[in-house]
């Protein structure tokens, strides 16, 4: 079955640059668009972009201009780079595969999610 | 700048029925805005309830159903259990490649 797991440093220091990535394995990476959603501890969840293996992305404009998102297909990984980051970045990030179709949207499947926390 | 609004908590009794809605600071949901609900439990990711308005996702129980009411879309709950206690989001696509989550609420089943 199709699986996502994210994996990073669990500890950035503030102002520094957050990156993490997301390991595709049991299907394509390259049919799909992919997400970035964050969550902090307690707290509601917030999309942070998405991509299409082409290299086409589309960003949250509060993040817009920290954020960058990529793929690399041979490897089935997808890369979230969030730069100048504070402690309000602290959060579970996950990557999630977008469905689209007629009629629908929505994000099916879910990595379990790692825990980012800023501070020096 | 556009906000998804959420009930932040709801309660029911067991083998009650909730509804909670999902909503625009400006404007309706419609069916074009592809609303999705998801559950999620402490220490989990979220998981699809309900997707494109109306369809329940594989597994999800019955008792559960999407629907548009007034200008808002809606996750009912009928007769619910106790392990339907858990955070709900619902999210809107709002075109061009962007997807907004609403606040979530806290539902309580006692």
């Amino acid at each position: 079955q199709v699986q996502l797991q994210e994996s990073g440093p669990g500890l950035v220091k503030p102002s520094e640059t957050l990156s993490l990535t997301c390991t595709v394995s049991g299907d394509s990476i390259s049919s799909y668009f992919w997400s970035w959603i964050r969550q902090p501890a307690g707290k509601g969840l917030e999309w942070i972009g998405r991509i299409y293996p082409s290299g086409s992305t589309n960003y949250n404009p509060s993040l817009k201009s920290r954020v960058t998102m990529s793929v690399d297909t041979s490897k089935s990984q997808l890369s979230l780079r969030l730069t100048s980051v504070t402690a309000a970045d602290t959060a579970f990030y996950y990557c999630a595969r977008v469905v689209m179709g007629s009629g629908y949207y929505y994000f099916d499947l879910w990595g379990q999610g790692t825990l980012v926390t800023v501070s020096s | 700048q556009t906000v998804v609004t959420q009930e932040p908590s709801f309660s029911v009794s067991p083998g009650g029925t909730v509804t909670l809605t999902c909503g625009l600071s400006s404007g309706s949901v419609s069916t074009g805005y592809y609303p999705t609900w998801y559950q999620q439990t402490p220490g989990q990711p979220p998981r699809t309830v309900i997707y494109s308005t109306y369809t329940r996702s594989s597994g999800v129980p019955d008792r559960f159903s999407g629907s548009i009411l007034g200008n808002k879309a809606a996750l009912t709950i009928t007769g619910a259990h106790a392990d339907d206690e858990s955070d709900y989001y619902c999210v809107l696509y709002m075109g061009s490649g962007i997807s907004l989550f609403g606040g979530g609420t806290k539902l309580t089943v006692l």
